[in-house]
This record gives C-alpha cells, structure tokens and sequence, in this order.
C-alpha cells in the first residue's frame, strides 16, 4: 500500500473551513484515498474516499489532485464534534487499510 | 454505513489469564476481518487480517499463537489474547469489510468496531 503524508496536527476555528491535506506521491492506478477519522477512545469512522474525482458527502468534500499525488479533505463548516485525528489512507479498493499518524485536528470555539 | 459492534468494550484481567474479544457485523455478511491494536498516542497497527473459514494472515511481528483468531462465520470474529501480560494492554479494534453478496453499501469498505479496552493487571 502506499504510504501517506500528513500534517501531524492542525487547529481551525469553529465554522470555518477545515481542510486537511495529504500527499501520497507513490499511489498506483488501482488505488483509492480512502478518509477516516477517530474521536478519542473511539473506533475509526469512514469520512468519504475517491479513486480520481472529487467527491462530496453529507460529512466532507474530497478534493483529489489530477496527478492523484495528492488530495485535500475539506470540512465545510467544522464543529467542535469534529475534534479528532483524521487518517488519509491509499489502499486497492479489496485491500487493507494501513494507518499512518494521521492529523490531529482541534477545532476551536 | 454498515454497523460493526465489538463485545467485551472493556475488560481487565488478571496476568497469565486468556482474553476472548468478539467482533460482530450487524447488519452484513463480512467476508473479511482485520484486527488492529492501538497504544496510547500512537496509531492503529494492523495485526491480522482473516477470511470466513479460513486461518488468519498475520502481520509480521504479531504472535499467532499469542492472538488466536476465529472467523467461523460471516458475521463473528474472535481474537483471543492468551495468557495475557501487562504489555498486552492496548486497545483493540475489529474492522469488517463486505463482499459481493452484500449491499452495495458495505461491498470492499471497511466499517469499524467501537474498539476493546483490553488491560491486564
């Protein structure tokens, strides 16, 4: 699986725009970006993933560059629930999903 | 998303006792099911990936004989710790993913369990 970057943390004031970005430099053509995130104690929750296009959920948009080098979650209007470490992930869309460190992000008031 | 519950949340032993975590998907069939550990601070390891009816793949350096897995049917996994050591302490999580005869939903994605508190005394 290719191996991600990110950010190791990042603050953003309550209802602005969180983006959160990640390159994975090495990701081959059947790989998909794949977002997770975990709330402290929590197990990881699914965000949004993508193969080449952008993508758009009711959670986060997925922003994915046109050389699939790297991508950018985007949190629309970020909310103190949306305190957590977030994950960016490539794997083939059957394969596992191998964690990095992910970005702690900390939404303030 | 699918759901995916994992039983005990929580569980404290004694050292030198076993530890049975089940892993559960609810609403799927998981033809697939990885376990991973989680220290304090650090991320998710993958330990172990296993297939319905067949023995588990395990990442290197995790002890199979230490991590027993069971993936007897397509909605139960099991991992048992056995004899348990203080190091053993960590929090464990199950993940499911769907094959093809699930919901479109939950087909090649993987959803995760709420994760087990495993500490041993």
């Amino acid at each position: 699986d290719a191996k991600t970057t990110q950010p190791p943390s990042m603050d953003c004031a309550e209802g602005r725009a969180a983006n959160l970005p990640c390159n994975h430099s090495t990701i081959s053509g059947n790989e998909y970006v794949y977002w997770y995130r975990q709330i402290h104690s929590q197990g990881p929750q699914y965000i949004i993933h993508g193969l080449k296009n952008n993508e758009t959920n009711e959670m986060a948009s997925l922003i994915i560059t046109e050389d699939r080098k790297s991508s950018t979650l985007i949190l629309p209007h970020a909310t103190l629930r949306d305190t957590a470490v977030y994950y960016c992930i490539v794997r083939p869309n059957a394969g596992k999903s191998t964690f990095g460190d992910g970005t702690t992000l900390t939404v303030k008031p | 998303g699918a759901v995916v519950s994992q039983h005990p949340s929580w569980v404290i032993c004694k050292s030198g006792t076993s530890v049975k975590i089940e892993c559960r998907s609810l609403d799927f069939q998981a033809t697939t099911m990885f376990w991973y550990r989680q220290f304090p601070k650090q991320s998710l390891m993958l330990m172990a990936t296993s297939n319905e009816g067949s023995k588990a793949t395990y990442e290197q350096g995790v002890e199979k004989d230490k991590f027993l897995i069971n993936h007897a049917s397509l909605t139960l996994s099991t991992l048992t710790v056995t004899s348990a050591h203080p190091e053993d302490s960590s929090f464990y999580i199950c993940s499911a993913r769907g094959g093809t005869s699930s919901p479109k939903s939950s087909y090649n994605e993987q959803f995760f369990g709420p994760g087990t508190r495993l500490t041993v005394l």
